[in-house]
């Protein structure tokens, strides 16, 4: 059973680009969460989908971010006119479902750097 | 909102002895927690959790954790530490929903554990 999967692992944009970052969840799994892990900082919540839903985008910028999770494909978090301050690495992980305490597992992560 | 408190930057400890990594937290009503390990450039693994129930958690690789509500903690532990555990540590917390369910995690700003021969 594959993990969950990221990519691209690494991407370079310069600022006032678009950053598309995508996440499979694992197999079975419908539950997606996207973090944000800064340098030498521990990780920050950004959203949490089902498919086709927003079920918390507490954690997200008001501006230039956005999320989805369709019916088909994969997770994509979008970053639009990036900046310096979005290099960080970005990490999504996956659950079952959320009827109980599910454990999140986490992706190898896309590590955007901004220049 | 809850929070969670790593209070170690690093915990440097030689092989074969235990190792403790702290963790407190805050959250109202009663908390999950979690731990997760993260080696360089890789994502994070999970090495265990707290629900309810017996307050020692057995986890991976040989990694238990003690929840003490009245010291709102959540210590990482390990009775023999080897080389190969030297990485960055992560305590997290999850919030309960009206109906129990978990959702974002809160993590604390993680514990690097150098592990020496």
């Amino acid at each position: 059973n594959a993990g969950v999967m990221q990519n691209p692992r690494h991407l370079v944009r310069r600022r006032g680009q678009e950053a598309r970052l995508r996440c499979s969840p694992m197999k079975g799994h419908s539950h997606v969460y996207w973090y944000r892990q800064l340098p030498e900082e521990g990780l920050k919540f950004m959203v949490y989908l089902q498919k086709e839903n927003i079920i918390d985008e507490s954690g997200m910028p008001k501006e230039r971010f956005s999320a989805e999770f369709p019916k088909e494909g994969p997770s994509i978090l979008r970053i639009q006119q990036v900046v310096r301050g979005d290099s960080a690495a970005y990490f999504c992980a996956s659950s079952p479902r959320r009827d109980r305490v599910e454990t999140q597992y986490f992706g190898p992560g896309t590590r955007l750097l901004v220049l | 909102a809850q929070s969670v408190a790593q209070p170690e930057d690093q915990v440097n400890v030689a092989e074969g002895n235990p190792l403790t990594v702290k963790c407190t937290y805050s959250v109202s009503g009663n908390p999950y927690l979690f731990w997760y390990v993260q080696y360089p450039n890789r994502g994070l693994q999970f090495l265990l959790k707290y629900i309810t129930g017996d307050n020692l958690v057995k986890g991976s690789y040989g990694f238990e954790a003690e929840f003490n509500k009245s010291q709102t903690s959540f210590h990482l532990k390990k009775p023999s530490a080897l080389v190969s555990d030297s990485a960055l540590y992560f305590c997290a917390v999850s919030p309960i929903w009206g109906t129990g369910t978990a959702s974002k995690l809160t993590f604390g700003t993680g514990t690097r554990l150098q592990v020496t021969l």
